[in-house]
């Protein structure tokens, strides 16, 4: 199987703009998906394979990729906005799904 | 309403088995993939496994391949994970998940886990 990667730990400032990044192999295959996770609650989807935002999540989310890194992209960061966030592919042989080990966001 | 609701989380002596089951709602369940994601306590997600419906088959993560066994009851609307040769790595907190519209891995609905000690 693949791996993808995630910086463990990042900081932003109230109302600045934080990228989170995903970098793996299979990315250069597949797209990635992201997830928020807040303490105590089941992860949320907030950013598709297609880079579409599910209904309900807000527009400053947005989602890119390239070569084999893929981005979450968080404008005017709120306060709700600290948790852990999860991206997850396809691994190389397309049969398995691989996440990253997360990234925890705090909100300076 | 799409829903997904996990139950059958216990605590299990080591190399013992254990059956969860997941019950869906508000959506065709022979039309969409369910995957098994795990959370060990304070740690990161981790994929298990997925009764593929476009692929008619399931797929297992190398960690599980062997001890786990996912199956679907189409009629009862329902999934189930048969965990045999539990060890303290399975300790974890066990989600069901249903496959976004575009398929996976995009993972769409998530339902609250059910929770799995191995312990003696």
């Amino acid at each position: 199987s693949s791996e993808l990667t995630q910086d463990p730990v990042v900081s932003v400032a109230l109302g600045q703009t934080v990228r989170i990044t995903c970098q793996g192999n299979s990315l250069r295959i597949y797209s990635a998906s992201w997830y928020q996770q807040r303490p105590g609650q089941a992860p949320v989807l907030v950013m598709d394979a297609q880079n579409n935002r599910p209904s309900g999540v807000p527009d400053r989310f947005s989602g890119s990729k390239s070569g084999d890194t893929a981005s979450l992209t968080i404008t005017a960061t709120q306060a709700e906005d600290e948790a852990d966030y999860y991206c997850n592919s396809r691994d190389t042989s397309g049969s398995q799904v691989v996440f990253g080990g997360g990234t925890s966001l705090t909100v300076l | 309403e799409v829903q997904v609701v996990e139950s059958g989380g216990a605590v299990v002596q080591p190399g013992g088995s254990l059956r969860l089951s997941c019950a869906t709602f508000g959506f065709s369940l022979d039309k969409f993939s369910i995957h098994w994601v795990r959370q060990a306590p304070g740690k990161g997600l981790e994929w298990v496994c997925v009764d593929s419906w476009a692929h008619g088959g399931t797929f297992y993560a190398d960690s599980v391949k062997g001890r786990f066994t996912a199956s679907r009851d189409n009629y009862r609307n329902s999934l189930y994970l048969q965990m045999n040769s539990l060890g303290s790595e399975d300790t974890a907190l066990y989600y069901c998940v249903k496959e976004h519209v575009i398929g996976w891995p995009t993972l769409e609905y998530w339902g609250q886990g059910t929770l799995v000690t191995v312990s003696s």
